[in-house]
């Protein structure tokens, strides 16, 4: 049972380029989220989506892109990333809208 | 949205102390939880606690709804406990808000 797993675990890359972070589950729960854990702002929500083709903002979209064409599948992409962006990203998943399971995070560093 | 304020944020103790993590609202919530980082970094559901009490082997929380607090006891810690406790909610935003905010978090350190 693989749960809930993100990658890639570790990327390095630089100034204005494209970068898409993958998130799996294997649980078909509904709900999907993105979180952003950064030293001074704990952590913040970047998009939801409730189901498959349902996406929504949350704190801080600006700069990110997601979709949701599977259940089990919800990529974060940064269109032109920014030093900024340097963070820990998690994605998480629940049922029900209620317990959230997160992933083991990628870290991103933006040069 | 909501503000949510945790206490202490910093928490040394022996190894098999008792200690006691508190978590307050700003506004009432219908979706309280309560999550452990471990020093490598991965996020553990402890408990979804949006009222009463739970327990689970030596961890158990109490979420008062209707004064706005939630507590987080750890009982007889141990060094595997150190890491960083995180209290989350949902506020009655409207319908389709699934926001959880998180507080800033409980640094604890359990030493030998």
């Amino acid at each position: 049972d693989a749960g809930i797993t993100q990658s890639p675990r570790y990327k390095i890359t630089e100034t204005g380029r494209q970068v898409t972070l993958m998130c799996h589950q294997t649980w078909s729960h509904s709900y999907m989220f993105w979180y952003r854990q950064d030293l001074g702002h704990g952590l913040r929500l970047i998009y939801y989506s409730a189901a498959a083709d349902i996406t929504d903002k949350g704190e801080v979209p600006d700069g990110y892109v997601v979709s949701r064409s599977k259940t089990e599948n919800f990529p974060l992409t940064l269109e032109s990333a920014t030093r900024s962006q340097t963070s820990v990203y998690f994605c998480a998943s629940s049922e029900l809208a209620d317990t959230q399971y997160f992933g083991p995070g990628t870290r991103l560093t933006v040069l | 949205g909501i503000q949510v304020e945790q206490s202490p944020p910093d928490l040394i103790l022996q190894e098999g102390a008792n200690s006691t993590l508190r978590c307050n609202f700003s506004d009432s919530v219908n979706n309280l939880q309560w999550f452990h980082q471990n020093p490598w970094g991965q996020l553990i559901n402890l408990f979804y606690i949006p009222s009463g009490t739970k327990q689970n082997g030596r961890l158990s929380a109490t979420t008062v709804a209707t004064e706005r607090y939630s507590l987080l006891y750890i009982s007889s810690s141990q060094t595997t406990d150190s890491g960083v406790y995180f209290c989350a909610g949902r506020g009655y935003s409207g319908a389709g808000s699934y926001q959880l905010t998180f507080g800033k978090g409980t640094k604890l350190s359990v030493i030998p």
